[in-house]
């Protein structure tokens, strides 16, 4: 099955600083990749998606960037600001009847 | 409520003994996925069920875990003979489409094991 490996555990960046969060997937059959954010004490919740048909996705202070022939994707948040301070999950699936497998997650601690 | 609803919030047991966790998905989800998230970990798929089709049990741990869904909607996961490492948060999740879309997670259920 699907396995997916997300990089660094932990992340620790000064506020307006950039942070970035790699995922890489193994099956290359992979065609759909979120972004989950998870605050402390809450329930885990999609910031951001990307198809396998498009190489990148940008929402305000989000990005996501897919590269299918290395199968890895990663997320860009610029200008951060204490309220990123999360969890940040990403995942990865493919067409058919198969379920969506997350990473371990990063633990994103913003710094004023 | 529009959400998906977990019950109960919180559950402490005592090792050996069973226990029972409900998720009502959001109306008209077809998808319903079970994850548990121990302490500071990722999020372990359990279980996912789809429409009609045979669920997809690959995740489940050990043959102590079961889930059903009936009549396509309300989903319970059983643990029997629970154990100590069985201590988690169990989180529910929905989709609309299949697969493929954004998943509404529960609040989740707390399981401690003592």
């Amino acid at each position: 099955g699907e396995n997916v490996e997300q990089h660094p555990s932990t992340l620790s960046v000064q506020e307006g600083d950039s942070a970035v969060i790699k995922c890489t997937y193994s099956d290359s059959a992979s065609n759909y990749f979120p972004w989950y954010k998870q605050e402390l004490g809450k329930r885990p919740q999609l910031i951001i998606d990307i198809r396998s048909n498009v190489g990148e996705k940008k929402d305000q202070r989000i990005a996501v960037t897919l590269n299918k022939t290395a199968k890895h994707f990663s997320l860009h948040i610029t200008e951060t600001q204490p309220e990123d301070s999360a969890v940040y999950f990403c995942a990865a699936t493919k067409p058919g009847n198969t379920p969506l497998v997350f990473g371990k997650g990063t633990r994103l601690s913003v710094i004023a | 409520g529009a959400g998906v609803s977990q019950s109960p919030s919180n559950k402490v047991t005592e090792k050996g003994k069973d226990v029972e966790l409900r998720c009502d998905p959001i109306s008209g989800h077809t998808a319903l996925y079970w994850y548990r998230q121990s302490l500071g970990q990722g999020l372990e798929f359990l279980i996912y069920f789809q429409g009609n089709s045979a669920p997809d049990k690959s995740g489940l741990p050990s043959d102590r875990f079961s889930a059903e869904r009936t009549g396509g909607s309300v989903s319970t996961l059983t643990i029997q003979r629970t154990q100590q490492e069985d201590s988690a948060v169990y989180l529910c999740a929905s989709s609309k489409n299949r697969q493929v879309g954004e998943l509404f997670f529960g609040e989740g259920s707390r399981l401690t094991v003592l």
